[in-house]
């Protein structure tokens, strides 16, 4: 199985800021890198597909990049409704599918 | 939209049954995919399994021995089947619809979009 590991594991930023949370492979996966967000009690919800592919309704403070192994999500001027956990995911080599353990974004 | 239903508490060694209720689309359609993901209290992510409209299935060789996903599209429903289940199954259960886009031959790239709210699944006699 490819393993996907975020860093950092959780990170303190306040409103306004910019944020970059990175998600590395442990082999190749071209742009077959996908993130989600999760807030507290929700399910997750899709934030980028394609490893830099915005979907429809996600501002575009969010932004992703990398390619192979090493990956960023990038947030900018952070607003109080972005602070939540981020995991990344990978479709290159399946089954199974698998998810990096997640980045949790606090408020400083 | 998508929405799991079924039994909040199982026993170990019970079979674990869920179900998911979509509306807005049809499970029928040669489009997407529909699965199941897994999030036990306070950890990440794990991906079940995926079934396409035709019946083929794939899961996680981690659990491949004791899951099953099928479809019923006369109620526009896909289920959610785990057997022999342990502690180590609690968790969240989200069903999801996946999204595959790519060039015919070629390797697609694969999401997972809408999600469930998920369904809290307990483990405990």
């Amino acid at each position: 199985d490819i393993q996907m590991t975020q860093s950092p594991s959780s990170l303190s930023a306040s409103v306004g800021d910019t944020v970059t949370l990175t998600c590395r492979a442990s082999q190749g996966i071209s742009t077959f890198l996908n993130w989600y967000q999760q807030k507290p009690g929700k399910a997750p919800n899709l934030l980028i597909y394609a490893a830099s592919t915005l979907p429809s309704g996600v501002p575009s403070r969010f932004s992703g990049s990398g390619s192979g192994t090493d990956f960023t999500l990038t947030i900018s001027s952070l607003q109080p409704e972005d602070f939540a956990t981020y995991y990344c995911q990978q479709s290159y080599d399946t089954p199974p599918y698998t998810f990096g353990q997640g980045t949790k974004l606090e408020i400083k | 939209q998508l929405q799991e239903s079924g039994p909040g508490l199982v026993k170990p060694s019970e079979t674990l049954s869920l179900t998911c209720n979509v509306s807005g689309a049809s499970i029928s359609s040669s489009i997407y995919y529909w699965g199941w993901i897994r999030q036990p209290p306070g950890k990440g992510l794990e991906w079940i399994g995926s079934l396409y409209h035709n019946g083929y299935a794939y899961y996680n060789p981690s659990l491949q021995s004791r899951v099953a996903i099928s479809l019923d599209p006369s109620k526009n429903q896909f289920s959610l089947t785990l057997t022999s289940v342990t502690a180590a199954d609690t968790a969240l259960y989200y069903c999801v619809r996946e999204d595959r886009r790519g060039a015919a031959g070629r390797k697609k790239w694969v999401w997972f979009d809408p999600w469930g709210q998920g369904s809290l699944v307990t483990v405990s006699s």
